[in-house]
């Protein structure tokens, strides 16, 4: 069963902050966090992997809720290059292939 | 350096005819993927394999079949096209061999359109 993202689209001014949210109805053993600009392939930032183990990006961070089976991904100070969609993948131990949500596009004007 | 291809980039094909469309990686990865992507539906699995001989149905299987001869490579074939069929298709691998994480790498992407 697909992720659920939310919300669809942003749109912000350049060095504002966004909260992108992943939801799932299934127990989890990771959420990849991955970024697609235009016209290119998608492109790995991020792993939560249950637990509290991840593998960052430098200059976005994110978090997974166990319980609740979410995970954010959070943008600070946000810049022109952070735009494009963003797609969470989810996990489920031992099955080593991903459900991709629907995606997040996120505009960022100067 | 390692790398993830994908031949052609663009295909112009009418219905009811075979299509293949070819993957290959240079990564030694054993995990291979196959994904369509819409407007609105994000990336969806279409078929997967995790080693020489292995293949698995995704999601959205119906009308494509894999096959995985060798770890390189990963072809789709779309055994009568349809309209449906038009979309942009990815391929990735990953490998836990290489990344804990098990991360994918994603190739460049064919543009498929179904007349």
């Amino acid at each position: 069963q697909q992720p659920v993202q939310s919300p669809q689209a942003v749109i912000l001014r350049e060095g504002e902050d966004a909260v992108i949210n992943c939801s799932s109805s299934k127990a989890l053993y990771s959420v990849h966090w991955y970024r697609q600009k235009h016209g290119e392939a998608p492109v790995f930032l991020m792993i939560l992997l249950k637990g509290g183990e991840q593998k960052g990006h430098d200059k976005i961070s994110a978090s997974f809720n166990e319980k609740k089976q979410q995970s954010s991904l959070y943008l600070t100070a946000s810049q022109l290059s952070y735009s494009g969609t963003y797609f969470c993948g989810t996990e489920k131990q031992g099955a080593q292939k991903l459900v991709f949500g629907q995606g997040t596009r996120l505009t960022i004007n100067p | 350096d390692a790398e993830i291809t994908q031949s052609p980039r663009h295909k112009i094909t009418e219905t009811g005819r075979q299509v293949t469309l070819a993957c290959h990686q240079t990564w030694n990865h054993n995990n291979m993927f196959w994904y369509r992507q819409d407007l609105g539906h994000g990336l969806r699995l279409i078929h997967y394999s995790y080693g020489v001989q292995d293949t698995n149905k995704g999601e959205v299987s119906d009308g494509y079949s894999v096959s995985r001869s060798n770890t390189e490579d990963l072809p789709l074939t779309l055994e009568s096209a349809a309209s449906s069929q038009t979309s942009v298709y990815f391929c990735a691998s990953s490998d836990k061999r290489a990344s804990s994480y098990n991360e994918q790498f994603f190739g460049p992407g064919t543009r498929l359109t179904v007349l």
